[in-house]
């Protein structure tokens, strides 16, 4: 069973601090993704990569910048967080063709 | 415009019901999944399915590339299968690699 773990599993920032949410895996899956969850909009992709130290932009990438400084951890990082990116955050990865694995989540409370 | 329609968005069900949950994409792609998400909010697994039926237990997934549409059926469902239903699928961006976007779910509900 493929182990994708998410820290911090819940979070309160300030607006306008910086945040930085990190992944680990630990299976040497090639695709890490970055998700963020609000009620009625279902899961939207914000960066995902296929290589360490390549990120690519998903559906929904401003005000988020991620890094994949390695094969196993891949980070979201806002470096001015607003009252709008409070929502649930959702880190997964796979191989190739394959099924999805999904941390647990992180709750992220911007106040 | 959305790229996954799932379908209904919610369901009440009497336990022993059986439900067909469903999934429409507007855009050809590689492959599809389907995933439950328990009420507390982990994601799970249910199907890597590209094409065909797959059967694992009371539940049965049907996709259709070539109709982009794809269906979840619960058969005798249990309290314990509330929870939402969701269907990713994955495109390919060519040298971006593969994206998996997702429908919005279905909130399912088994009553006693």
């Amino acid at each position: 069973e493929a182990a994708v773990t998410q820290s911090p599993r819940s979070k309160v920032a300030v607006t306008g601090g910086k945040v930085t949410l990190s992944c680990h895996q630990t299976n040497n899956h090639d695709y890490m993704y970055w998700y963020r969850q609000d009620t009625g909009h279902g899961l939207r992709l914000i960066h995902y990569s296929y290589v360490a130290d390549s990120t690519e932009k998903g559906d929904i990438p401003d005000g988020y910048k991620a890094s994949r400084p390695s094969q196993e951890n891949f980070s979201l990082i806002l470096e001015l967080a607003s009252l709008s990116q409070t929502a649930v955050y959702f880190c997964a990865s796979k191989q190739g063709a394959n099924t999805l694995y999904f941390g647990a989540g992180t709750r992220l409370s911007v106040l | 415009g959305q790229q996954v329609q799932q379908s209904p968005a919610s369901l009440v069900l009497q336990e022993g019901e059986n439900a067909e949950l469903q999934c429409n994409f507007s855009t050809s792609l590689n492959s599809m999944q389907w995933f439950y998400q328990r009420p507390e909010g982990s994601l799970v697994s249910l199907f890597y399915n590209p094409s065909g039926t797959k059967q694992s237990g009371r539940l049965t997934s049907t996709t259709v590339i070539k109709e982009r549409r794809s269906s979840l059926h619960i058969s005798s469902s249990q309290i314990t299968d509330s929870g939402t239903y969701l269907c990713a699928m994955e495109l390919n961006y060519g040298g971006s690699g593969n994206k998996l976007i997702f429908g919005t779910g279905t909130l399912l509900s088994v009553k006693p």
